[in-house]
């Protein structure tokens, strides 16, 4: 069936480094969706992309959508320890409702203050 | 808007027990489900509703029954608990069932012993 495979798992990074994680469909997209899980937390919608080689971005995080729809990325410009909590991807195939929203497993980012 | 309630946080259970977990939304939103979460494994997807009165099976669905009998409650029955459902258990809708950013309660910690 459809995966949606995420990269990297865990990711420790020192304050003010970069960071990025990687998203992939086996199939494509309808559009992918972001949401970050603070420690403890719930999953927080973040953004959702739609067009092919889409760019979106939010104060120091951008999003891409692949021109393949079937790839995607989040990357944080100099993270700070508010940015720590795990950050899912869930892509959407085409034609299927929420009902087939395939969530990534997530990547944890630690942040060293 | 109080959004997306559930009830209880936590609860521990014996095997063979039944529950059910409450899940209550105050948006008008017409697409409604439940999610688990399990170190490790993502979010899965165990059953959803595009309606009242209309559910279906997600990834994960053995053991777990739905109903769906108005917009605003979809509760999650755990008919006889086993120690493999322990886990968080997250209930999300969305105002579409399609292109619309899941909005999840703050879960439901369980524990079967």
């Amino acid at each position: 069936g459809q995966q949606v495979m995420q990269i990297p798992q865990y990711q420790h990074v020192q304050e003010g480094e970069d960071f990025t994680t990687y998203c992939n469909s086996s199939t494509t997209l309808s559009n992918i969706q972001w949401y970050k899980q603070r420690p403890g937390g719930h999953p927080v919608f973040l953004i959702q992309l739609v067009k092919s080689g889409e760019v979106k971005k939010q104060k120091r995080l951008t999003f891409q959508f692949g021109e393949a729809k079937k790839n995607s990325s989040l990357h944080i410009t100099a993270t700070q320890t508010t940015d720590v909590g795990t950050y899912f991807c869930a892509g959407q195939r085409r034609g299927g409702s929420q009902g087939n929203l395939i969530f990534g497993k997530g990547t944890k980012l630690s942040v060293k203050p | 808007n109080a959004g997306v309630t559930q009830t209880p946080k936590f609860q521990v259970l014996k095997t063979g027990q039944s529950m059910t977990l409450q899940c209550a939304q105050d948006m008008n939103h017409e697409y409604m489900s439940w999610y688990r979460q399990d170190p490790g494994m993502g979010l899965r997807l165990i059953h959803y509703s595009v309606g009242a009165g209309i559910t279906d099976q997600g990834e994960v669905p053995n053991g777990y029954n739905v109903s769906r009998s108005t917009t605003e409650d979809f509760p999650l029955r755990l008919l006889s608990a086993a120690p493999s459902q322990t886990s968080v258990y997250f209930c999300a809708s969305s105002y579409r069932q399609t292109n619309s950013p899941l909005h999840f309660g703050n879960g439901t910690r369980l524990t079967v012993t």
